[in-house]
């Protein structure tokens, strides 16, 4: 069975500065999606970022890119420039592709970011 | 821009009784979902439906659960007899190729007392 970790509950990050937060999987699948979704107060799921498994180049969008280290099983994600409204809960996800039989996403724990002034 | 949309945002019930959580899925969407998050935990798979029939269910989704698509809009997920531990806030996700991403509705808290 596929899971996935993320090991850091919590963290804060100053304003305009970077942080990159980390997420591990585990699975035998060869072929597969990764996601980071951003979960705000507000408690909607929004999407951040998307990886497929068989693209070596890292995603990137805007503010917002991943490190994918596919042998390693690990996708990290790179906020530059944090700005107040990056503060949420983000969670990692793995989708397995439909050949094993179902789309369904399997998160991470995810971790509490906060960006201070 | 198209969103999914969930109702009621918020639902307090009774033990035992019977709920209904509805969605509208994006409209060209075909795949849809639902999720659960009890509060402070992780999101967790209830249930994926494609193609007017459950294609997967977890282990949550035991006989009180149902999912309906009564009218090609609507989604609905359905708790038979509510229990205290069915508190949590679900989320109804849609797809239109089931691998790209899944849109997720803004959540129905459902508290149960």
């Amino acid at each position: 069975a596929q899971t996935v970790t993320q090991s850091q509950p919590e963290m804060s990050v100053q304003e305009a500065e970077t942080v990159t937060l980390s997420c591990t999987y585990d699975t035998s699948e060869n072929n597969y999606y990764l996601f980071w979704y951003k979960q705000p107060p507000s408690r909607q799921m929004i999407l951040v970022i998307r990886q497929e498994a068989y693209k070596q180049q890292n995603a990137t969008e805007n503010r917002f890119s991943v490190n994918f280290q596919k042998a390693a099983k690990s996708f990290s994600l790179k906020i530059s420039d944090s700005q107040l409204g990056d503060t949420a809960m983000y969670f990692c996800a793995f989708m397995k592709p439909w050949t094993s039989g179902t789309y369904k996403y399997i998160f991470g724990t995810g971790t509490r970011l906060k960006v201070l002034a | 821009e198209p969103e999914v949309t969930q109702t009621p945002s918020h639902q307090v019930t009774q033990m035992g009784q019977e709920v209904i959580l509805r969605c509208v899925p994006i409209s060209n969407h075909l795949y849809f979902y639902w999720y659960r998050q009890i509060l402070g935990q992780k999101v967790e798979f209830l249930v994926s439906f494609y193609n007017n029939e459950i294609s997967e269910k977890s282990e949550i989704f035991d006989d009180q659960f149902s999912v309906e698509r009564p009218d090609g809009s609507n989604f609905t997920l359905k708790i038979r007899s509510t229990k205290l531990e069915d508190s949590a806030m679900y989320f109804c996700a849609s797809s239109d190729r089931g691998y790209t991403e899944a849109f997720f509705g803004q959540g129905t808290r459902l508290t149960v007392v």
